[in-house]
């Protein structure tokens, strides 16, 4: 069985500062893995995903990912945060023969003007 | 990206009444589409899987006659809530996964729609 941790419930940062978004994953094969974010009372928009090929991945918005095969962790990054950021980031991985996702518990990021 | 529909956003309905939510892929063909249950700063519940033409799967603990699943074309799934309580108030999302090609590995969600039950 596959899953995701993502070990904060919150993180705050200034505009204009890096914000990064930690999730680790646990799968048997090779993982297939997503970033969505939730605004409030919406439903979830799609960031990036990583199936193969460069470990860096760009996505919508700004943000990017690295894969990191090694440390099983898939930290979704953005240079400059905006306070329009501010939102309910998740991590999935995807199973790879039935496209079930399973999401982390959600980190909550607030960006600071 | 792919776009997909969920209708109403707001449903109020009463106790004991049964409601009807719908999942829409506006833009492809969805040949799998997912219900999803999301309580207030929660993560989101998978409650089953549809795929067209055929009877949905559901995740252990789901009631499948409460939360009937019917997924009658490529591009339509509904979801009805039957004999609704005040317990089953929530946010209810939908996913849909392409046929193929570069939207056959991505899930797309739609934007939710809130049940309150009274």
């Amino acid at each position: 069985a596959q899953s995701v941790a993502q070990p904060e419930d919150q993180v705050n940062v200034a505009e204009g500062n890096p914000l990064t978004v930690k999730c680790t994953y646990s799968v048997s094969g090779n993982p297939y893995l997503f970033w969505y974010v939730q605004y409030p009372n919406r439903g979830l928009q799609f960031l990036l995903k990583y199936i193969t090929g460069d470990n860096l991945v760009k996505g919508s918005y700004g943000f990017e990912a690295e894969f990191n095969k090694s440390q099983t962790s898939f930290h979704l990054k953005k240079p400059s945060a905006l306070v329009s950021d501010s939102a309910l980031y998740f991590c999935a991985v995807r199973d790879t023969s039935d496209y079930k996702l399973s999401f982390g518990a959600g980190t909550t990021v607030t960006v600071r003007a | 990206g792919a776009v997909v529909s969920q209708h109403p956003s707001w449903v109020i309905c009463k106790s004991g009444t049964s409601v009807k939510i719908e999942c829409r892929s506006l833009d492809f063909q969805a040949t799998t589409m997912f219900w999803y249950r999301q309580f207030p700063k929660q993560s989101l519940m998978l409650m089953a899987t549809s795929n067209e033409g055929s009877k949905a799967t559901y995740e252990q603990g789901v009631e499948k006659d409460k939360f009937l699943i019917n997924h009658a074309s490529l591009t339509l799934s509904t979801l009805t809530v039957t004999s609704a309580h005040p317990e089953d108030s929530s946010f209810y999302i939908c996913s849909a996964r392409g046929a193929g090609g570069s939207s056959g590995n991505t899930i797309y969600f739609g934007e939710g729609s809130w049940l309150t039950v009274v």
